[in-house]
């Protein structure tokens, strides 16, 4: 089946500081990949669509500003999550869509535990 | 925001099939029926979907109402390995459409031995 990586796989910062979340579809291209965040036993929340080679589409009440997303190739999406604070601890999830199946679907990664203290 | 409705949790003996029921009462005729399962502390998993014909793969069937307004996903024999919240979301699955998932509370299954 189609394979999704994130990395890192977990991070822990400071206050203040930026973190670049990298998600890779390994074997097929995609030119869609989602963003998710989901906290402790809660759902996953959609954060924003990542289209390749234009401009992300954001949640309402994500901020782009915070939380930069860049999509340069048919294979990788970054989400950079700027200034982290605590309350941006969190599980961060990719997703990426394959739509070269006949029936097309979306696989996820394995998801990124942010703590920042 | 979510289209679907799940009960919270369920258990189920091992070996036994386990039905997981999805109300979807809202949907649109062009909107798939996917779903989903969260091991603890790791990315969703795809099991299976369709749209108005039932499905099945190697790993569960999917069971779709005639007015498509609720489903049943079925795992066969349920293993301990199965334990995991299982989610039923409804999608735009078209071309030019952002084929966005916006998940629900799901199901949290728990395999008893």
């Amino acid at each position: 089946g189609a394979v999704v990586s994130q990395h890192p796989s977990r991070v822990i910062c400071k206050s203040g500081t930026s973190v670049k979340i990298e998600c890779r579809s390994l074997d097929f291209q995609a030119t869609t990949m989602f963003w998710y965040r989901q906290f402790p036993k809660q759902s996953l929340m959609l954060m924003a669509t990542s289209n390749e080679g234009s401009k992300a589409t954001y949640e309402q009440g994500v901020e782009k500003d915070k939380f930069l997303i860049n999509h340069a190739s048919l294979t990788l999406s970054t989400l950079t999550v700027t200034s982290a604070h605590p309350e941006d601890s969190s599980f961060y999830i990719c997703s990426a869509r394959d739509s070269g199946l006949p029936r097309e679907t979306q696989y996820f990664g394995p998801g990124t535990r942010l703590l920042v203290l | 925001d979510a289209k679907t409705t799940q009960p919270p949790s369920m258990d189920c003996a091992e070996g036994r099939a386990a039905n997981l029921p999805c109300n979807h009462s809202t949907i649109s005729g062009n909107e798939y029926v996917y779903w989903y399962r969260q091991i603890h502390s790791q990315g969703p998993q795809y099991i299976i979907h369709g749209l108005k014909n039932n499905e099945t793969n190697e790993m569960a069937s999917l069971i779709i109402t005639e007015d498509r307004k609720s489903s049943t996903l079925i795992l066969p024999h349920a293993t301990l390995r199965d334990t995991a919240v299982y989610y039923c979301i409804v999608r735009v699955a078209e071309w030019n459409t952002g084929n966005q998932f916006y998940f629900g509370t799901g199901t949290s299954l728990t395999v008893i031995p």
